[in-house]
């Protein structure tokens, strides 16, 4: 089976842009969720969409948005972007495992540079 | 304010060492403890989980031992290679929703 694919696997914007990110998960996955991981901060989640709808939402500000289509592929979007928008951004899949716990698999990452 | 505290933030180990990383929490509600392995470049890969109701698990050189009571969940990577050097998260969620919260990372170097 395929992994979590993502892409662009490099951007480099400039101040005031917008940009888009792709995630593409595991085939049978219907939950993903985002994260932003930079090297003073570590993971820090930002939303997670199930079924086309957002379920959880971590404490970023509105210009981070997203979506998710019917084939379960997620967009994330950031706006007018600022040079700390800088960083690694993860897509995860997961699936409810028989044990009744998400399984969450991570993508390679849209390695995001804001100059 | 961080939901799963990591330490320590780097870590050097001889090969054949045995690497201890440490995790706490202070949400009861958490019940799934998954390590994560991320090597340059890549995403992190799922390494190895525990629930709650468990206070050890082994799979291969790598093992997580739970102690409830004390919130406080641990790594130990037996016999270290220079192949596992590598920066490890550990995690924490709950069952019934699907929000993981990490800890911040400890880069480990085994040295041969």
């Amino acid at each position: 089976k395929a992994g979590v694919t993502q892409t662009p696997r490099y951007l480099i914007k400039t101040r005031g842009q917008q940009v888009t990110l792709s995630c593409s998960p595991i085939s049978g996955h219907r939950s993903v969720s985002w994260y932003q991981q930079t090297p003073g901060q570590g993971l820090q989640f930002l939303f997670e969409y199930f079924s086309e709808t957002q379920r959880n939402k971590g404490n970023f500000p509105g210009r981070f948005s997203g979506r998710q289509f019917s084939n379960s592929r997620s967009e994330m979007n950031v706006s007018t972007l600022e040079l700390g928008d800088s960083a690694l951004y993860l897509c995860a899949s997961s699936i409810r495992t028989s044990g009744g716990y998400n399984e969450q698999f991570f993508g390679p990452g849209t390695r995001l540079t804001v100059l | 304010q961080q939901q799963v505290k990591q330490s320590p933030q780097s870590l050097i180990v001889q090969k054949g060492g045995i690497s201890i990383i440490n995790c706490a929490y202070e949400n009861t509600a958490f019940d799934y403890f998954p390590w994560y392995q991320q090597f340059p470049g890549k995403g992190p890969a799922l390494l190895i989980a525990i629930r709650p109701d468990v206070s050890e698990k082994k799979e291969g050189r790598f093992t997580i031992s739970f102690n409830k009571s004390a919130k406080q969940f641990s790594l130990h990577i037996m016999d270290s290679q220079p192949g596992d050097s590598a920066t490890y998260f550990c995690a924490a969620s709950m069952m019934a929703g699907n929000q993981f919260y990490f800890g911040t990372g400890t880069s480990l170097t085994v040295i041969p």
